[in-house]
């Protein structure tokens, strides 16, 4: 069963605000990855992490930024929370030997006011 | 055109019998594909794998692959009530690429009872 964990689970916010969801994964995995949804749409890869102090931006133009000080922790931070960002974000890692699968936590359902 | 395509369904098939889901790519060198699983306000979660042509059978379900149609496929056979859910189709390719996984918007199932 996969160790991967995030927080908050739901957050209502104001617009402006700074927040961070934070994801941690007990596996040892290397890569990391954030992704977005919206309800009946696809997931958009807006992060990854090869490794420690590893960070790459996604497919998707996102104004998060994310860090990766430590295997296990992959945080991601919105400066100044806008009504936009509003969505589903979900955290996975895959394994070293990368065979494909991502692991998922249970995301965070953001809504911003 | 998305580089992952899925019809969005809803797919409604009785209990027991069999649910085909499709799914096209838009990118040649793509290496391995996937099939997720997402309950309602879950995240997704890893049904099946296939890297080569052909038939890959896995209980209930066999995904089929065919690179030169560029084409996917999951078959659920003995189709659940609690099969029911959106089924995700996702695409890895090599290189830089590679390190990323690209999801389709997937196929909502509903099995009745």
């Amino acid at each position: 069963e996969a160790d991967i964990y995030q927080t908050p689970r739901y957050l209502v916010i104001g617009t402006g605000k700074k927040i961070t969801l934070e994801c941690s994964q007990t596996m040892g995995h290397d890569k990391m990855y954030w992704y977005q949804q919206d309800p009946g749409m696809e997931l958009h890869l807006i992060h990854y992490s090869y490794g420690v102090n590893s960070t790459e931006k996604g497919d998707l133009s996102s104004e998060s930024t994310v860090s990766r000080i430590r295997t296990e922790h992959f945080p991601l931070t919105l400066e100044s929370a806008r009504p936009s960002h509003t969505s589903q974000y979900l955290c996975a890692s895959s394994a070293n030997r990368d065979t494909g699968e991502l692991f998922f936590g249970e995301g965070s359902r953001l809504t911003v006011l | 055109q998305k580089e992952v395509e899925q019809n969005s369904g809803p797919l409604s098939v009785p209990e027991g019998a069999i649910a085909s889901l499709n799914c096209t790519y838009s990118d040649r060198g793509s290496q391995s594909f996937f099939w997720y699983r997402q309950y309602s306000g879950k995240s997704p979660e890893l049904i099946m794998f296939i890297y080569s042509n052909g038939d890959k059978e896995d209980g209930r379900f066999t995904a089929q692959l065919n690179k030169a149609s560029q084409y996917v496929s999951l078959l659920i056979r003995d189709s659940q009530p609690s099969d029911s859910a959106t089924y995700l189709c996702a695409v890895k390719g090599v290189g830089t690429g590679g390190f990323k996984t690209i999801f389709g918007a997937g196929t909502r199932l509903f099995v009745k009872a």
